[in-house]
């Protein structure tokens, strides 16, 4: 059965970094594309980055470009969203999920249940 | 970048069908996918690639697109589709994803 599980979430002060992961199985995950969605609370979703299959294209949404930093290591299937100088606006419940395809997929077909990532003093 | 707007809320009678619209430059270039998101649940994908439908959807969830808008129609609508819908596609540069304002749909 396919699965992604996210952790390490938590509070954290303005400013500082938090390092999200998220670990996958049932599926060969060196062969697909993967992605951070956001979403704050009551609010929509919001993409937050996209990672190709093999590591080698990264794409980022405007408001985390520069902060944020996608990654994964294929060999323990496992996504990583480092997040630096964070902001009371990042604030959130992080999903990953897994593109339909190696990158740029129509569609995100497995998702996580979320770590919620709360920035405050 | 670009946006993709959804009307806020539409009500349903239980049975009856519903079209929930998704307008944005970028669906002219780009197909539009939808998730269906529960209270406190992560979203499903429940139409890709304008109008394919995953394994394990129902085939009351159906989609279309014309120029710059795409639709989710649900035929039949059951109680246990009251959620909040989501429109998703790629941005007007191709390399970004943008997500839709979001549709409340309740079923009466």
């Amino acid at each position: 059965q396919v699965h992604l599980v996210e952790s390490g979430g938590g509070v954290v002060q303005p400013g500082r970094p938090l390092r999200l992961s998220c670990a996958a199985s049932g599926f060969d995950f060196n062969n697909f594309g993967m992605h951070w969605v956001r979403q704050a609370p009551g609010k929509g979703l919001e993409w937050v980055a996209a990672i190709s299959n093999d590591a080698h294209n990264k794409y980022y949404g405007d408001s985390v470009k520069g902060r944020f930093t996608i990654s994964r290591d294929n060999s323990r299937n496992t996504l990583y969203l480092q997040m630096n100088s964070l902001r009371p606006e990042d604030t959130a419940i992080y999903y990953c999920a897994k593109d339909l395809l190696r990158f740029l997929g129509p569609a995100f077909d497995v998702w996580g249940h979320g770590t919620m990532v709360i920035v405050s003093s | 970048s670009s946006e993709l707007t959804q009307d806020p809320a539409v009500s349903v009678a239980l049975g009856q069908t519903v079209r929930i619209t998704c307008q944005g430059d970028s669906l002219r270039s780009f197909y539009a996918s939808w998730y269906q998101q529960k209270p406190r649940q992560a979203p499903v994908v429940v139409i890709y690639a304008k109008d394919k439908r995953p394994a394990g959807i129902s085939d009351r969830f159906s989609g279309s697109s014309s120029g710059n808008t795409a639709s989710l129609t649900i035929t039949g609508a059951q109680a246990e589709d009251e959620a909040d819908y989501f429109c998703n596609s790629r941005d007007s540069s191709g390399y970004h994803y943008v997500f839709g304002t979001g549709t409340k749909v309740t079923v009466l």
